[in-house]
């Protein structure tokens, strides 16, 4: 069975920093192209950023790039999402997402359960 | 303003059909892209509905079917259940590093 499971949401100040992690068990994480995908209270999905299976390539959603920074560690089947320079719009439940095969674009198989960021002062 | 265009909401009795439309350009749906559709419970993370077009996973019930034309796309519901109320969102793809797009999602309520 597919298992990702989110850690280090909080709550922090604007201008801050969080470190998300996923701990994926059940799949071969390292064959697997990974993303995080964010939700913003009562709205709709977004993505944020995703991570090739080796890890040598990453790509951002403008809203986010240069202050986001996706890594995984193959060798502990995790992925992780820095997240510095905190806004009150990075409010969001953050899913961990594990991606289908492409064939015409990418594609989330299988989403965590989410940890919700909270930016407030 | 989502790249994916879908009605806010939809609303069916039990038993009847609803369709979900969401309509692309040609940057996207339109040139060829895959869409995947997403279910979401409420209170619950989203799970794939509909992934390569027109693909169910195993235990997504042949009520739910996809119809395409030219950059748009529709979702079909049938038969109708309480527990098919959920928001509904389409994602394709724009062809670029960072080209995810999502529609706004769609509430469906079952009357």
């Amino acid at each position: 069975e597919v298992q990702l499971l989110e850690s280090g949401g909080g709550l922090v100040q604007p201008g801050g920093s969080l470190r998300l992690s996923c701990a994926a068990s059940g799949f071969s994480f390292m064959n697997s192209a990974m993303s995080w995908v964010r939700q913003s209270p009562g709205k709709g999905l977004e993505w944020v950023s995703a991570i090739s299976p080796d890890g040598f390539r990453s790509y951002y959603a403008d809203s986010v790039r240069g202050r986001f920074t996706i890594s995984r560690d193959n060798s502990k089947n995790t992925l992780h999402l820095q997240i510095n320079g905190l806004r009150v719009d990075d409010t969001a439940i953050y899913y961990c997402a594990k991606e289908g095969t492409q064939i015409k674009g990418p594609w989330v198989e299988y989403w965590g359960q989410g940890t919700l960021v909270t930016v407030s002062s | 303003q989502s790249v994916l265009t879908q009605p806010p909401s939809v609303s069916g009795a039990p038993g009847q059909s609803v369709t979900i439309s969401c309509t692309g350009s040609s940057s996207n749906i339109g040139a060829g892209y895959d869409v995947h559709w997403y279910q979401q419970l409420p209170g619950t993370a989203p799970k794939v509905l509909i992934y390569y077009n027109t693909n169910r996973p195993s235990g997504v019930p042949d009520r739910f079917s996809v119809s395409n034309s030219g950059t748009s796309v529709s979702l079909a519901i049938t038969g109708l259940q309480a527990d098919d109320e959920a928001d509904y969102y389409c994602q394709s793809h724009d062809g670029s590093p960072n080209g995810w797009v999502f529609g706004g999602g769609t509430k469906l309520t079952v009357l």
